[in-house]
């Protein structure tokens, strides 16, 4: 069985930056598939955020792109990911998430990251 | 970016019948469709995909439809464990993007 499980600082000064990291467990992230962020705000509800391949191959989200960094670590079994330069906007539950590229499954519990002085 | 449009925001609807929720795309997705159910305090789960097949576990009273830009999650009988809110996100491209929502709550 698939679990993916997010850690992170819950916390965050505005203009620092955000680092989360995703450790998957039940499967080898080296054996395929693309592995995502998405976040969920009330306001603007599910945004996916970026996907990486075990390769290095990255996609992000256009909006984002400027400030944000995907990155996996295979050996590990871990991805990741950083936002920079925070501001309030970026307050939301952060999950990661098992991209088929059909859609995504399954995600991790999330974890709260709130960006405050 | 494609802009998923979801309707209606809420439906009120009784145990035992059928739920009709519409998602619209603001350009053809073909049919790079997916569907997912979030209760409260859980992450989303991956319910439907293809528009039609049904994610492992799935039971088949969850049923999808459309291709390009209109699509449609029927739940053919409403059980307890159903109310929840539902999203479509097409993938048929980068962003892959979300809809805001259908929350199906009891009438």
């Amino acid at each position: 069985q698939v679990q993916l499980q997010e850690s992170g600082p819950g916390l965050v000064k505005p203009s620092e930056t955000l680092s989360l990291t995703c450790t998957v467990s039940g499967y080898y992230i080296s054996s395929g598939y693309f592995w995502g962020w998405i976040r969920q705000t009330p306001g603007k509800g599910l945004e996916w955020i970026a996907s990486i391949y075990p390769s290095g191959t990255a996609y992000y989200h256009p909006s984002l792109k400027s400030r944000v960094t995907i990155a996996v670590d295979t050996s590990k079994n871990q991805f990741s990911l950083k936002v920079s330069s925070v501001t309030a906007a970026d307050t939301a539950l952060y999950y990661c998430a098992r991209d088929l590229r059909f859609g995504l499954d399954p995600w991790g519990q999330g974890t709260l990251v709130t960006v405050s002085s | 970016e494609i802009v998923m449009t979801q309707s209606p925001a809420t439906l009120s609807v009784s145990p035992g019948e059928r739920a009709t929720l519409s998602c619209r795309a603001s350009q053809s997705v073909n049919s790079n469709l997916a569907w997912y159910q979030q209760k409260l305090g859980q992450a989303p789960r991956l319910l439907m995909y293809g528009v039609s097949t049904r994610a492992t576990g799935i039971p088949a009273r969850f049923s999808g439809s459309g291709s390009g830009t209109e699509f449609t999650l029927t739940i053919s009988s409403l059980q307890s464990e159903d109310f929840a809110v539902y999203y479509c996100q097409h993938y048929n491209d980068w962003p892959q993007t979300f809809g805001q929502g259908t929350k199906v709550e009891i009438k």
